[in-house]
């Protein structure tokens, strides 16, 4: 069972473009995580986000967590055909330390 | 330095078969994860180990699945009976007690 609801599932930009991409949940997370995965590889992190309202920038990449730490988004300035992956949200809860991974959302950047 | 690494990176297995998937994690890394990804679908979390001890197996799917980390090093997940529904990519990954983890290639099981 996955917490968290990422969307869109899908999405096939042009090179120059900007997105943004979505992760909801009904439960609070004590962190949030933004991990990006490439066809054959495992996740890699981008940024972890803990407190409510924060917001954290990685160069084109803007990430926001929710005031009530329940949702996030991640926003892509400029897109490029590097930034092509399958972007997953994961949430941390106090009670445990295992990631609650989303479906994620497969991103195509094209030239 | 070396990452989290993971074998076979792809495995076959016939309905039935037993399967054993390695991980070696990071040096160090007290902790750590296995999960399994389905095709179109994120990781979902299976074990959790402290060193050597297995602290949570509350996301292994059946009594088949099996992990230890005997020398709380090296892990090794194991199938015992394999079943199509279990194919999919397995990930490990390890990390410093509390802090980011860091995942490995995964090995993608196809069972026939």
């Amino acid at each position: 069972t996955q917490l968290l609801e990422q969307s869109p599932q899908f999405l096939s930009i042009q090179e120059g473009e900007n997105l943004t991409v979505y992760c909801n949940s009904s439960s609070v997370f004590s962190s949030l995580q933004w991990y990006r995965q490439e066809p054959g590889e495992g996740p890699v992190l981008l940024v972890t986000v803990v407190t409510g309202g924060e917001v954290k920038k990685l160069k084109r990449l803007t990430f926001q967590f929710g005031d009530a730490r329940k949702d996030s988004s991640l926003h892509i300035t400029a897109a490029q055909p590097g930034d092509t992956g399958l972007y997953l949200c994961a949430g941390g809860t106090n009670s445990g330390y295992a990631l609650n991974f989303g479906k994620g959302t497969s991103l195509l950047v094209t030239p | 330095g070396a990452g989290v690494s993971q074998s076979p990176r792809y495995k076959v297995a016939k309905r039935g078969q037993d399967v054993a998937l390695r991980c070696d994690p990071i040096s160090g890394h007290v902790s750590l994860f296995w999960y399994q990804q389905a095709l179109g679908q994120g990781p979902e979390f299976l074990t959790y180990f402290q060193n050597e001890a297995q602290l949570d197996k509350s996301g292994l799917p059946s009594d088949r699945f099996f992990a230890e980390r005997p020398e709380g090093s090296v892990s090794t997940l194991k199938i015992q009976r394999t079943q199509q529904e279990d194919s999919a990519v397995y990930l490990c990954a390890s990390s410093p007690l509390g802090d980011t983890q860091y995942f490995g290639p995964g090995t993608r099981l196809t069972v026939l």
